[in-house]
């Protein structure tokens, strides 16, 4: 059973970083992009970032490109989202979900998805 | 930058009902969209990708449709348990941008 458990949430000042952390279990992580998406208190949900299977090729939606870093250890099973200069706009649900396959058969993006970790910029 | 609409913004339904929900790309994305289901408190559940393919299992009840700007989700004979926000996304540009709709809310009461 694919299983994401993010972790790394909690109340930050604007201005301030944290540093977001996503197990996954039940898949062989490397061989799979995988993606952060938040949900933005009455906005829904919104992309934020996807790194490839082997850890080549980030892309960001604009609103944190230049701010944001996704990376993996996939050694560990992990994929990480660090957060720099925050903002109030920035205050949501943090996902991370199973991206698709990043070679051979295709499988669709957002297969699983974990239960998400609360991120708050407020002073 | 793809902009995606969705409609209704609510749909209020009935057990049994069926729903269409529309969701509208401000340009052709091909086939390249999916449908999640979201639930207060869970995580989203990929029901549909490519259009009309449905997730590992869906239940047949939930149907995709469409191509290039207009899609459609349909919801045969509705359950209670249906009552969610659902959401289409695109995922046709490059550098990928991922991008939801609004969601549309359905009420099944």
């Amino acid at each position: 059973e694919v299983r994401l458990v993010e972790s790394g949430g909690g109340v930050i000042q604007p201005g301030g970083s944290l540093r977001l952390s996503c197990v996954a279990s039940g898949f062989t992580l490397e061989d799979f992009n995988m993606h952060w998406v938040r949900q933005i208190p009455g906005k829904g949900l919104q992309w934020v970032s996807v790194i490839s299977w082997d850890g080549g090729s980030p892309h960001y939606a604009k609103s944190v490109k230049g701010r944001f870093t996704v990376s993996r250890d996939n050694n560990r099973n992990s994929l990480y989202l660090q957060m720099d200069t925050l903002s109030a706009e920035d205050t949501g649900l943090y996902y991370c979900a199973k991206g698709g396959r990043g070679f051979g058969e295709v499988t669709p993006d957002f297969d699983s998805w974990g239960q998400g970790t609360l991120v708050t910029v407020s002073s | 930058e793809i902009v995606m609409a969705q409609s209704p913004a609510t749909l209020s339904v009935s057990p049994g009902d069926r729903a269409t929900l529309s969701c509208r790309a401000s340009q052709s994305i091909s086939n390249n969209l999916a449908w999640f289901q979201h639930k207060p408190g869970r995580a989203p559940r990929l029901l549909i990708y490519d259009a009309s393919t449905r997730a590992t299992g869906i239940p047949a009840r939930f149907s995709g449709s469409g191509s290039g700007t207009d899609f459609t989700l349909t919801i045969s004979s509705l359950q209670s348990e249906d009552s969610a926000l659902y959401y289409c996304q695109q995922s046709h540009d490059w550098p990928p941008t991922f991008t939801f709709g609004p969601g549309t809310r359905v009420d099944v009461k």
